[in-house]
């Protein structure tokens, strides 16, 4: 298995350009997460999803956008990326359920200009 | 969703010295769980804590779940450089929250 896997692995993003950051998980996990690190700082949810269809907002959604139509896919797109988007990206998944351990992704490095 | 706050944000130590980070929170969490990230990487799933007052051990790393389940406590015993990294705790409840993380670095 593959487990989490994101793609870029880097990104150099103008003020205004959009794009989107590519999670994919081959563990069958119900549960899949967005979230942004910021240096010095812990692990800001962004978005969730708790199965295909069916997404809900995290702490920090604002400028994001996700859906998800497969169980194994979880696109986070940026409409109009903003300098303090700058970040890195996790993605993780999760089976169903309270509790369960949470796998991620090696990263996205994201630098908005 | 439950906010969890950890203590202290960094802790530099001798190699061999001891080293514990806190995880606190207002209200009573349905369990806890530990991360580790080493520098550059993802975050990793240590170790899981549900029941009051339990205590779980992992080689030199003690993990400990408060009595009210309102706060939780990680101990490496004479830390090595290879324990270097931010250490997260999470409340695994329904927003998938977590701590600020704990940052050691440990000095050969």
């Amino acid at each position: 298995n593959a487990g989490v896997t994101q793609t870029p692995k880097f990104q150099v993003l103008k003020t205004g350009q959009s794009m989107t950051l590519q999670c994919a998980q081959d563990m069958n996990h119900e549960y899949m997460s967005w979230y942004r690190q910021d240096p010095g700082m812990g692990l800001r949810l962004i978005h969730y999803s708790v199965g295909a269809g069916i997404t809900d907002q995290g702490e920090v959604p604002n400028g994001y956008n996700v859906s998800r139509s497969t169980t194994e896919d979880f696109p986070l797109r940026l409409l109009s990326a903003a300098p303090s988007q700058t970040s890195v990206y996790f993605c993780a998944s999760s089976r169903q359920g309270v509790g369960n351990e949470q796998f991620f992704g090696p990263g996205t490095r994201l630098t908005v200009l | 969703g439950q906010q969890v706050m950890q203590i202290p944000q960094y802790q530099h130590v001798q190699e061999g010295e001891d080293f514990t980070t806190y995880c606190n929170s207002s209200t009573t969490l349905s369990n806890i769980q530990w991360y580790k990230q080493r520098p550059g990487g993802h975050p990793v799933f240590l170790i899981q804590l549900v029941k009051s007052g339990e205590v779980k051990k992992q080689k030199r790393l003690t993990f400990q779940f408060g009595e009210a389940k309102k706060n939780s406590s990680l101990h490496i015993t004479a830390t090595q450089t290879t324990d270097v990294g931010t250490y997260f705790c999470n409340n695994a409840g329904n927003m998938l929250t977590f701590g600020g993380g704990t940052r050691l670095m440990v000095k050969p």
